[in-house]
């Protein structure tokens, strides 16, 4: 079966440090990845989603990026981190070649930038 | 470029009754998906259940419904027998084949003992 793993599941980071998220997908190949971003209360905000192995679409100009090095492996980064960072991001993925599109999600991660 | 509406920002429903959250939603696709997800406390999204857009039949997972009105860009969630562990944020989200999801504001269900 398929699982998601996401790391880590809370950060405090200080202004200005980097960032480093991880999520990695198993029992499956050639997935779509997805980074969300959630603030309080609110909606998923898409970030990155990516179709392939170095393939990155971004959807909002931001102090962040992403990269998918590996096949199963999505990473979010930042250079320097700004307050308006924090919030609640999570990490999803869905079937390329499956009929549906159903995304399935990890654990999230709660950023505080202080 | 597709949109998801939920115009209800809170419901409340009595336990054991029943409550209809509404989604609305945009495009020009005639192939897409719709999905309800449930949020509890913990911030864990939990598929609750999906429509594809070319099957007329309504999806039914359980207490959970939908009434899916292509024509009208339409995708309510209706939970049966509501119970307390149903409180949570519900979000309405379209997708397509390989391409991203987009989810709506979602609603912040309410269950009264």
């Amino acid at each position: 079966s398929q699982t998601i793993h996401q790391w880590p599941a809370t950060l405090v980071q200080p202004v200005g440090s980097p960032l480093s998220l991880e999520c990695t997908v198993e029992g499956t190949s050639n997935p779509n990845l997805y980074w969300y971003r959630q603030a309080a209360g609110r909606g998923l905000q898409l970030l990155f989603y990516s179709v392939g192995i170095g393939q990155i679409s971004s959807e909002v100009p931001q102090n962040l990026s992403a990269s998918r090095p590996q096949d199963r492996q999505f990473i979010l980064s930042s250079k320097k981190l700004l307050l308006s960072d924090s919030g609640f991001y999570l990490c999803a993925w869905s079937g390329s070649r499956t009929s549906t599109t159903t995304a399935f999600f990890g654990q999230g991660t709660r950023l505080t930038v202080v | 470029a597709q949109t998801v509406t939920q115009s209800q920002p809170e419901m409340s429903v009595q336990e054991a009754e029943t409550v209809t959250l509404s989604c609305t939603y945009d495009t020009s696709e005639s192939d897409y998906y719709l999905f309800w997800y449930k949020q509890p406390p913990s911030r864990q999204m939990i598929l609750v259940i999906r429509q594809e857009a070319y099957k007329q039949q309504n999806a039914t997972e359980n207490r959970f419904s939908v009434n899916f009105q292509k024509a009208a860009k339409s995708f309510s969630l209706k939970i049966s027998d509501s119970q307390l562990g149903d409180a949570a944020m519900y979000f309405c989200a379209y997708g397509r084949r390989r391409h991203d999801m987009r989810f709506g504001a979602g609603t912040r269900l309410t269950v009264k003992p």
